[in-house]
């Protein structure tokens, strides 16, 4: 498809891990990119994730990619309520410097 | 480094207006891009900029939707005449060489009335 595709809504309790997936469109994709959004903020780069790669660990986050099925995830461990936002993944296509941003899933945590 | 500026936050209109927004990327990076978020359509990107140079203009809307960037440290979107449907969040964003990951303003919410 050419939608970056991820899942709208994911709730989770406080302590908890999240995991957030995404499918993206091109295998050839260089970055991939995790975004987080706070309401009535701009986008916050959380972590990015090269190609060569299959995963990535930064403190409670473990970004996973497998590029045959097109697939990324984001876990984030010992969820908080701070945690709570919209979560965008985003690729960049080789040759381009446009980032394709996926539609964002929107993270609840319940204390 | 105070990260991408944007000016002003919030901008309440009347159709047929004129809005101009503006952004200052973080200094060193030459690329800057706007985009506008809306709950329908999500994030999309409307233009992007090279070292000043626009590169792909592809997202912009149509003629009323302009962009320029006179220097390395300023850019501005402009949108006349302005309709109701373009009220959305207007964000601005920079990078620079290497994983060119971008860092984002924090936004412009447009509202035409």
């Amino acid at each position: 498809g050419e939608d970056v595709e991820q899942s709208l809504f994911l709730s989770v309790r406080e302590g908890d891990s999240s995991v957030i997936n995404c499918t993206y469109t091109d295998s050839s994709s260089t970055y991939l990119y995790w975004y987080k959004q706070e309401p009535g903020a701009g986008l916050q780069l959380l972590t990015y994730i090269f190609s060569n790669m299959d995963m990535k660990q930064d403190q409670r986050l473990t970004v996973l990619l497998n590029k045959k099925d097109k697939h990324l995830s984001l876990r984030i461990a010992d969820t908080q309520t701070g945690d709570s936002a919209i979560y965008f993944c985003a690729e960049r296509p080789p040759g381009t410097y446009k980032y394709i941003f996926g539609t964002g899933t929107r993270l609840k945590v319940l204390a | 480094d105070a990260g991408v500026i944007q000016s002003p936050r919030h901008e309440v209109t009347e159709m047929g207006q004129e809005v101009t927004l503006r952004c200052k990327p973080i200094s060193g990076h030459d690329y800057l891009f706007w985009y506008r978020q809306t709950m329908m359509r999500g994030l999309e990107l409307l233009i992007y900029f090279n070292n000043n140079v626009p590169i792909d203009d592809s997202g912009m809307p149509e003629d009323r939707f302009s962009a320029k960037m006179p220097n390395a440290s300023f850019s501005t979107l402009k949108i006349q005449p302005s309709e109701p449907r373009d009220s959305a969040v207007y964000f601005c964003a920079s990078s620079s060489a290497g994983p060119y990951e971008q860092y984002f303003g924090p936004g412009t919410r447009l509202t035409v009335t």
